[in-house]
C-alpha cells in the first residue's frame, strides 16, 4: 500500500531563516510525482511546489524548494528566507497512478516567529 | 475565473438531518474529490469520481453518497447526519492523476449538533 509520512507534527522558524519539513512515502511506482500543499488559517489549499520523480533535478519555486532523494523515498520542502505570511499547515501529497487517490500525509504545522 | 466552488460555506445540522454540499468546477477536469479534514488533522478521501457517471469510494465513505451527472458537478450527500460527521469537508477537481494539479475548494464548514 502507499503511504506517505511526515514526522514533524510541528516545527518553527525564526523570520529570514531556512527551514525543512520532511516527508517519506512508500510506493512500489517507478514514475510518480510529489506534491507540498499549504494550508493556513484560512484552511485554504494552496498548492506549493510538484516535482517529478523521474527527473534528478530538485524542483525551486522561489524561496520553496525540495531535496527529492527517490531512492531513499524522501521528499522533503525546504523553506529560504522565511516570512510571517508562511506560518501555515504544510502536506505532503502523493497521487498514485494505479488508484486514481491522492493520498496526503499528516500535516506539519509551521510557525514563525519574528 | 471560478475554479471550484463549494456552497455552502458554512451549515449546521441537528442529528438526522441530511443535505447536500455543492461543487462545481469550471475547468474542463474529468476527476473531482471530495475530502474531509477533522480539526488538526490531515486530509481522508471520501469518495471520488474519474468522469461523468463514474464514482468510487475513497477511505471513508460510509454515511456519504456521490453522484456525477455531468462532467462539471460533483455533489455530496450526507444522509441521517451524525456529529462524527462535523468536519471541513474539501471539494476537488483534477485534469487527471500522476502529475495534474488538483485544484481545491474553500471549504465547507460543517457542524452537526
Amino acid at each position: 500500500a502507499q503511504t506517505v509520512t511526515q514526522s514533524q507534527p510541528e516545527m518553527s522558524v525564526q523570520e529570514a531563516e531556512t527551514v525543512t519539513l520532511s516527508c517519506t512515502y512508500d510506493t512500489s511506482e517507478s514514475d510518480y510525482y510529489l506534491f507540498w500543499y499549504k494550508q493556513p488559517p484560512s484552511r485554504q489549499m494552496i498548492l506549493v511546489i510538484r516535482q517529478e520523480a523521474y527527473k534528478q533535478q530538485n524542483a525551486t519555486e522561489n524561496r520553496f524548494s525540495v531535496n527529492f532523494q527517490k531512492a531513499a523515498k524522501s521528499f522533503s520542502l525546504k523553506i529560504s528566507d522565511s516570512q510571517l505570511g508562511d506560518a501555515a499547515m504544510y502536506f505532503c501529497a502523493f497521487p498514485s497512478y494505479n488508484t486514481d487517490k491522492l493520498i496526503f500525509g499528516t500535516g506539519t504545522r509551521l510557525q514563525v516567529f519574528p | 475565473n471560478a475554479g471550484v466552488t463549494q456552497t455552502p460555506k458554512f451549515r449546521i445540522l441537528k442529528i438526522g438531518q441530511s443535505m447536500t454540499l455543492q461543487c462545481a468546477q469550471d475547468m474542463n477536469h474529468n476527476y473531482m474529490y471530495w475530502y474531509r479534514q477533522d480539526p488538526g488533522m490531515g486530509l481522508k478521501l471520501i469518495y471520488y469520481s474519474v468522469g461523468a457517471g463514474i464514482t468510487d469510494k475513497g477511505e471513508v465513505p460510509n454515511g456519504y453518497n456521490v453522484s456525477r451527472s455531468t462532467t462539471e458537478d460533483f455533489p455530496l450527500r450526507l444522509e441521517l447526519a451524525a456529529p462524527s460527521q462535523t468536519s471541513v469537508y474539501f471539494c476537488a477537481s483534477s485534469y487527471g492523476t500522476a502529475g495534474n494539479t488538483i485544484y481545491f475548494g474553500e471549504g465547507s464548514w460543517l457542524t452537526v449538533v
